[in-house]
């Protein structure tokens, strides 16, 4: 049972619009998310979190959005460098919970 | 700061041949430590994590277990290994239920 969806395996950008990753849940429990950002041969990297009692949270020019109601997050970028192709896992974490469960990734890619 | 290793870099095993993957963390003490596997194309998968010293949960049934002889060293290990074996395995830590933070990785190519 995947309770961490991204159901988009790849998605292609050009540079300089946004990207927009998205990510559904199915267990409504879940009270913290988060994105990573991994590249090849390289472990995966913290990107921005977000708890589940806000809707928005921005770093730079990153931003993830949350809709509860939904059971539904997304990750944009914008504007899109070349240095963010790469793939991008979201994750969630119950209350008090000791593990994060993971999305499949989704691969995006930045065209010049 | 925190740092998190993990040795050997890229390993080429035959079938059948044992394992052993070690995992260190610097500057912290205390941490979560898990343990997962990406196989090709695929996500990440939650192998084992540990919460303290001798204490380990395992995630999935396989051929792997692992160990937490310190604080801060985390070691997979098989006695046997499996052609399902070969992908990149990845040491996280955390200070806590939140957020993790990942070493380097080790490609695990069986043969």
């Amino acid at each position: 049972d995947q309770q961490v969806k991204q159901n988009s395996p790849s998605l292609s950008v050009q540079e300089g619009r946004i990207s927009i990753l998205n990510c559904d849940y199915t267990n409504s429990m879940f009270d913290y998310f988060l994105w990573y950002k991994k590249y090849p041969a390289e472990g995966p990297t913290f990107l921005i979190s977000i708890s589940s009692i806000k809707d928005k949270n921005e770093d730079g020019r990153f931003t993830v959005f949350l809709n509860k109601s939904a059971k539904h997050l997304s990750l944009h970028i914008v504007p899109s460098q070349p240095g963010d192709s790469a793939v991008y896992f979201c994750a969630a974490s119950f209350p008090g919970a000791q593990k994060l469960v993971f999305g499949q990734g989704t691969r995006l890619t930045i065209n010049p | 700061s925190q740092t998190i290793h993990q040795w050997p870099a890229t390993l080429v095993q035959p079938v059948g041949s044992p394992l052993s993957l070690e995992c260190t963390v610097e500057g912290t003490s205390n941490p979560n430590l898990y343990w997962y596997r990406q196989a090709a194309g695929r996500g990440l998968q939650l192998l084992f994590y540990s919460v303290g010293i001798g204490q380990i949960s395992s995630e999935v049934p396989q051929n792997l277990s692992a160990s937490r002889p310190q604080d801060r060293q985390f070691i997979l290990s098989s006695k046997k290994l499996l052609l399902s074996d070969s992908g990149f395995y990845l040491c996280a830590w955390s200070p806590g239920p939140e957020t993790q933070y990942f070493g380097p990785g080790t490609r695990l190519l069986v043969l």
